[in-house]
């Protein structure tokens, strides 16, 4: 079975600086792993996401994500926060083994909170 | 990009009566599609796999009587909670993957259902 665990309930980070938002997964195959931003009473939005290649995944807004499989880590990053980066993240992995078929398992959610 | 909307995206009703939401890929087809559940502040619980053409696919713990999965064609999934009481009160979220296990799911934008 998958499982995606992020370990932060809640983030808080002074606009301009740094922001990383952990992820972890586990899978019995190999992952596809992604992230997704929701912001209140709204869907979820795309953010980013790993299939192959290089560890280092860059996406929409600014954030990046670090795929290390020793760690079976991938934790969402951006080097300078804003306000408006203020919202509810998710991390979702996809095991592309037969049996998981195109469900999508997502963590617990971390929320962001970026003050001016 | 491609886009799911789903509607309405705010409903209140009383309790007994049946609530029905819609889910719609806008620019592609989805054979298959997903109907998540979100409690306040926590992440999304999946509760069935829509599939077009044939029965819904429920997970473990989801009355199947209770939550009425439809997905009458390659475009539109309905859920319809039926004799709706307080405790399914909840933020539903409809989502389609696009084609192919590495691209990415799309999300509606979720109904807020209130029973009273």
């Amino acid at each position: 079975a998958q499982s995606v665990a992020q370990p932060e309930d809640q983030v808080n980070v002074a606009e301009g600086n740094p922001l990383t938002v952990k992820c972890t997964y586990s899978v019995s195959g190999n992952p596809y792993l992604f992230w997704y931003v929701q912001y209140p009473n709204r869907g979820l939005q795309f953010l980013l996401k790993y299939i192959t290649g290089d560890n280092l995944v860059k996406g929409s807004y600014g954030f990046e994500a670090e795929f290390n499989k020793s760690q079976t880590s991938f934790h969402l990053k951006k080097p300078s926060a804003l306000v408006s980066d203020s919202a509810l993240y998710f991390c979702a992995v996809r095991d592309m083994g037969k049996a998981a078929g195109n469900k999508l398992t997502f963590g617990g959610g971390t929320r962001v909170l970026v003050k001016p | 990009g491609a886009v799911v909307s789903q509607h309405p995206s705010r409903v209140i009703c009383k309790s007994g009566t049946s609530v029905k939401i819609e889910c719609r890929s806008l620019d592609f087809q989805a054979t298959t599609m997903f109907w998540y559940r979100q409690f306040p502040k926590q992440s999304l619980m999946l509760m069935a796999t829509s599939n077009e053409g044939s029965k819904a696919t429920y997970e473990q713990g989801v009355e199947k009587d209770k939550f009425l999965i439809n997905h009458a064609s390659l475009t539109l999934s309905t859920l319809t909670v039926t004799s709706a009481h307080p405790e399914d009160s909840s933020f539903y979220i409809c989502s389609a993957p696009s084609k192919g296990g590495t691209a990415e799911a799309f999300f509606g934008q979720g109904t807020r259902l209130t029973v009273v």
